[in-house]
Formats: C-alpha cells, structure tokens, sequence
C-alpha cells in the first residue's frame, strides 16, 4: 500500500523557520497537501497543490516539493501554530495521509 | 458559510454495523468537482481516510476497508451516509467528514465537520 512518510516530531523556536517533510515513492508525480490540527480540533487544510494557500492562512505558511519529497515550511513561527501536521496526497484513486508530524515550538 | 456535522451512535458493540450521517450546507452536492468524504482518527494515531462520493455520484473507498464500507448520498436532504459494518474495537475513532474538492486529477478536503467518537466495546 501507498505510505507517506512524516518525521514523528521537528522543534523550533519562536520566530524561527520549521520545516516539516513528506515523502513517498509516488510523491514525484502527485500533488501534496498539508493539514494542521490543534489539539481538540479539526484538521485545518494550510496548503493545498504543493504550494498554495487557501484564503485565510497566514503567509508564513508555504509548501514546496523536490522529486519523492513535499515540504511544509514555517516562517517566523509563532507558539498558535504548535500542533500536529499531516500531508496527504491522491493516488490510484484512494487518499493517502502521512503519518503526522508534532510540531513544538519551545 | 460551509458547514458539516457528522451525527450516529457514539457506542457500539462489536459486530454492529455503524451508521453515520453528515449532514452539510453552504454548497451542493451536485456542484461539478464537489465531494464528501469520511475521515477516521483512532485516539493519539494519525488521520485515516475511508471514503469520498462525489457530485457525479461516483465513490471511492479504502481498499483494506472496501467490504465493510458503503457510502450514500441524499442530494435533496444535503446529507452523506457512511456505513460500516462488523465494527471491532480498533474501529474506535473520531469520524469526520469533509468536503473535497475535485481538482487537477487529485481529491483533497477544505471544510472539515467537528468529528463525533465512536466507541466499541462490549
């Protein structure tokens, strides 16, 4: 089966740029997306088609790609944006999610 | 404004079949590119996706979960059924379901409801 790959957890310090990574063997040709989930929450869509933001999310928030790898990166991070992350991805007609990375930001 | 709500039992016992609804507004489910999905989340583990019909009405399930998971819709009642049968303990989880969008050949969720936790235990 199709799997996405999160490191489990990235720290980071206020202010500074956090970057999380997604990777999969069929990554290269698939769009990524990128959900954000607060404690007690919702998942919260923050990137969608590799690199763009939906209305309402803050510009610190960008995405990228590089062959089997997407990348949600985090400038200036602030402490409301600790939580967890999940990529996503379509393939072959099913939805795959990657398997979460914990964000804090110490 | 979109919203989505996902309503059902919140116990089960093992072997029962688990029937949710979502019922949704501020978009139609006829609406070309447009889709409901379900979302499950066992507690402290990662998203897991279940399901998507969309405005054409075709489906789509997850393939280890194809035999046991149906997904309706009632365009007129603004509401996507899931059903799930012979639940198991691991099936406890929050559902959720959300919108998708239909874009670029790919499928991907912007307006998610609050989640309802079922439970299953004898």
């Amino acid at each position: 089966s199709y799997e996405l790959t999160q490191p489990s957890s990235v720290s980071v310090s206020p202010g500074q740029t956090a970057t999380i990574t997604c990777s999969g063997d069929k990554m290269r040709n698939n769009y990524a997306y990128w959900y954000q989930q607060k404690p007690g929450q919702s998942p919260l869509l923050v990137i969608y088609q590799d690199t763009k933001r939906p209305s309402g999310i803050p510009e610190r928030f960008s995405g990228s790609y590089s062959g089997n790898t997407a990348t949600l990166t985090i400038s200036g991070t602030q402490a409301m944006d600790e939580a967890d992350y999940y990529c996503q991805a379509w393939d072959s007609n099913t939805e795959v999610f990657g398997t979460g990375t914990k964000l804090t930001v110490l | 404004q979109i919203t989505l709500k996902e309503s059902g039992p919140t116990l089960l016992k093992p072997t029962q079949t688990l029937t949710l609804t979502c019922t949704f507004s501020g978009f139609s489910l006829s609406t070309s590119g447009v889709g409901v999905g379900w979302i499950r989340q066992p507690p402290g583990k990662a998203l897991e996706w279940l399901a998507v019909i969309y405005w054409d009405d075709d489906k789509r399930y997850r393939p280890s979960l194809k035999s046991r998971v149906s997904i309706t819709r009632d365009t007129s009642k603004n509401q996507v059924v899931l059903t799930m049968t012979n639940m198991d303990p691991v099936d406890t989880a929050t559902y959720y379901c959300a919108r998708a969008t239909n874009e670029m050949a790919t499928t991907y969720f912007d307006h998610w409801g609050q989640g309802t936790l079922v439970t299953v235990s004898s």
